[in-house]
């Protein structure tokens, strides 16, 4: 019962490196979202997804893109890493877009930008 | 934007002792669903709040939604080591896209 997998767990990358957050989900959720967690400001939304080929904005979008090809792979780029970007990173995943079900979330990557 | 705060930021209790976190919102707040996190993990889906005053129990665990639709609070009767962890409020928001924006949390450490 995978659930949500993101990978890698940890990664350290040097200022304006690129790099590609993976997130898969086995659950045939239409909802993805990825958040970034930051000590004191709690989880903020960078990017969601209703469904494969759909994808918008959220609190914080700057510096990262998102593309949603299938509906289980909702990957996240970060374009050219800034020290600024160094937090946890959550992928999550839901049953449908236009509900309120509880979000499933994956183990979170630890990202570091020296 | 829509802002959730989460008060206290830090509670320090004794096993046994009751523990209260309280969730604000300026403006009426549409859902409302409750999350926890242990040390080093991810959010865990606790509990999801619809109607107004309305309020919900698990074993220990109470939550109640505000009458006006603007607060929310997590009430732990005699905790133990076990509830150790931050507690998240999170609102449903966003009208069609049903965005979850969370509240800033609030970490819960528990002494034997």
């Amino acid at each position: 019962n995978a659930g949500v997998t993101q990978t890698p767990k940890f990664q350290v990358l040097k200022t304006g490196q690129s790099m590609t957050l993976q997130c898969a989900q086995d659950m045939n959720h239409e909802y993805m979202s990825w958040y970034r967690q930051d000590p004191g400001m709690g989880l903020r939304l960078i990017h969601y997804s209703v469904g494969a080929g759909i994808t918008d904005q959220g609190e914080v979008p700057n510096g990262y893109n998102v593309s949603r090809s299938t509906t289980e792979d909702f990957p996240l780029r970060l374009l050219s890493a800034a020290p600024s970007q160094t937090s946890v990173y959550f992928c999550a995943s839901r049953r449908q877009s236009f509900s309120n079900q509880p979000q499933h979330f994956g183990d979170g990557t630890r990202l570091s930008i020296l | 934007g829509q802002q959730v705060m989460q008060i206290p930021q830090y509670q320090h209790v004794q096993e046994g002792e009751d523990f209260t976190t309280y969730c604000n919102s300026s403006t009426t707040l549409s859902n409302i669903q409750w999350y926890k996190q242990r040390p080093g993990g991810h959010p865990v889906f606790l509990i999801q709040l619809v109607k107004s005053g309305e309020v919900k129990k698990q074993k220990r665990l109470t939550f109640q939604f505000g009458e006006a639709k603007k607060n929310s609070s997590l009430h732990i009767t005699a905790t133990q080591t076990t509830d150790v962890g931050t507690y998240f409020c999170a609102d449903v928001y966003g009208g069609a896209t049903n965005k979850l924006i969370f509240g800033t949390g609030t970490l819960l450490a528990v002494q034997p």
